[in-house]
């Protein structure tokens, strides 16, 4: 299966600050890569589809001007957060598919705090 | 509009077998997905059926029904190390994954 590297694991930082997570694709060219965002013993909900070389779809009620998604290569997409808030403090994951109906492959995740 | 409804939490013994059930609504159907999460980690894959019927993989099966919109995750000879959330997620016609809250497995000694 593909194999998702993201970064960094964790971070804090101030209010108001803006905060960059980067997911890799290593071995496996993503034209799409998806962004969760996971509240404590809730589910993933979806964020945004990452399309590389256009614009990010993004779901119902997320703020594209807010988080900002940049997906310049088949292998990189990024979430910037910015002017963060402590109630955008969450667990945020990236996967990557392969073919329309296989699996999800996901990053390690980031832990997001802002204080 | 589209569900996926599993249990909250469930508890089961170290060595017994433990069934989770999940019924989906989906505009479309592409598959059903049973990822295992672990406290602060990332969903891991644990099987996909898209026909009808039983998959079996070593300790872990997995059910699908179509027509009732339903599948369980069957768990054989519990060990400790699973106790974690397992996650119900159903692909739309449009090959978009619609997740359950997950069901928290605790596992007793």
């Amino acid at each position: 299966g593909a194999v998702v590297s993201q970064h960094p694991s964790w971070v804090i930082c101030k209010s108001g600050t803006s905060v960059k997570i980067e997911c890799r694709s290593l071995d496996f060219q993503a034209t799409t890569m998806f962004w969760y965002r996971q509240f404590p013993k809730q589910s993933l909900m979806l964020m945004a589809t990452s399309n590389e070389g256009s614009k990010a779809t993004y779901e119902q009620g997320v703020e594209k001007d807010k988080f900002l998604i940049n997906h310049a290569s088949l292998t990189l997409s990024t979430l910037t957060v910015t002017s963060a808030h402590p109630e955008d403090s969450s667990f945020y994951i990236c996967s990557v598919q392969g073919d329309m109906n296989t699996e999800a492959f996901f990053g390690q995740g980031t832990r997001l705090t802002v204080v | 509009g589209q569900n996926i409804d599993q249990p909250t939490e469930m508890t089961a013994t170290e060595g017994a077998i433990v069934q989770i059930n999940c019924t989906y609504q989906t505009s479309g159907f592409n598959g059903l997905f049973w990822y295992q999460q672990h406290a602060g980690e990332a969903p891991t894959f644990l099987s996909y059926n898209v026909l009808d019927g039983l998959e079996e993989k070593g300790r872990f099966s997995s059910f699908l029904s179509r027509s009732k919109g339903y599948s369980y995750l069957l768990l054989k000879e519990l060990q400790m190390k699973d106790s974690a959330s397992y996650l119900c997620a159903a692909m739309d016609s449009n090959y978009q994954l619609i997740w359950g809250a997950g069901t928290k497995l605790i596992i007793k000694p």
